[in-house]
């Protein structure tokens, strides 16, 4: 199984709503990646967790709150976002090898849109 | 700091043809990784190639070959025979392996458009 999968595919939501983006993947990877990305534009990365546990937060503001369950799943929660939050959410996942813990080849599922209105 | 550099915005390339996609990078470490991705419409980015940098051969995979010039820090993707479904954007990305995280560095894109 070399997929990585994103509930929902689309997400419309008020500025006092309280929504989650939910990521699975089944390949083993242990590392896990928020990407956000706005229209013709690369992904930016929001956060990555390496062995369950947050290993990078790319200065997010807060209203964004990532959690990781178990190796399999990534949550990001949303609270009190702002138009501007509209984009294209993309999970990643990739292999973790090496002692040093080289990151092998991300792997993306395809995305959730998210409105904000 | 690390760079990557796409310096075609748009570009069309006739059915059947093949295109080369510009790639330049910046990077004192020795140790890293090249990936190009195609982005549909429809979002998805769809890993292609990796090439790391201590491979001494160009990548390949199917109809997509990454030339490889260290000396240059260059890394094209070359789609041989295109065809309609080649249709995206496509991103140029590094890693650098250690100490990093595995953070992607990414390139701002090229559009290609495959004509009939």
């Amino acid at each position: 199984d070399t997929e990585v999968t994103q509930t929902p595919k689309h997400l419309v939501m008020g500025m006092t709503n309280k929504k989650s983006l939910k990521c699975e993947q089944h390949m083993g990877h242990r590392a896990m990646y928020w990407y956000k990305q706005k229209a013709k534009k690369p992904p930016e990365l929001m956060f990555v967790y390496s062995y369950e546990k947050l290993s990078i937060n790319e200065s997010v503001p807060s209203r964004f709150s990532p959690e990781c369950p178990n190796s399999s799943l990534l949550n990001l929660h949303l609270h009190a976002l702002q138009p501007e939050d509209s984009a294209l959410y993309l999970c990643a996942s990739s292999q973790v090898t090496g002692g040093s813990g080289s990151y092998n080849e991300q792997f993306f599922g395809p995305g959730t849109r998210l409105t904000v209105l | 700091a690390q760079k990557i550099t796409q310096t075609q915005p748009g570009m069309f390339v006739q059915e059947k043809e093949a295109v080369t996609l510009d790639c330049t990078y910046d990077t004192s470490d020795p140790s890293y990784g090249l990936f190009w991705y195609k982005q549909p419409s429809s979002g998805e980015m769809i890993f292609l190639i990796y090439q790391g940098s201590y491979d001494q051969q160009n990548a390949t995979e199917g109809r997509y070959s990454l030339n490889f010039q260290k000396a240059r820090k260059s890394a094209n993707l070359v789609i041989s025979a295109s065809q309609l479904g080649d249709s995206a954007m496509y991103f140029c990305a590094m890693s650098l392996f250690y100490n990093q995280g595995g953070k992607l560095i990414f390139g701002q894109g090229t559009e290609l458009s495959v004509k009939p």
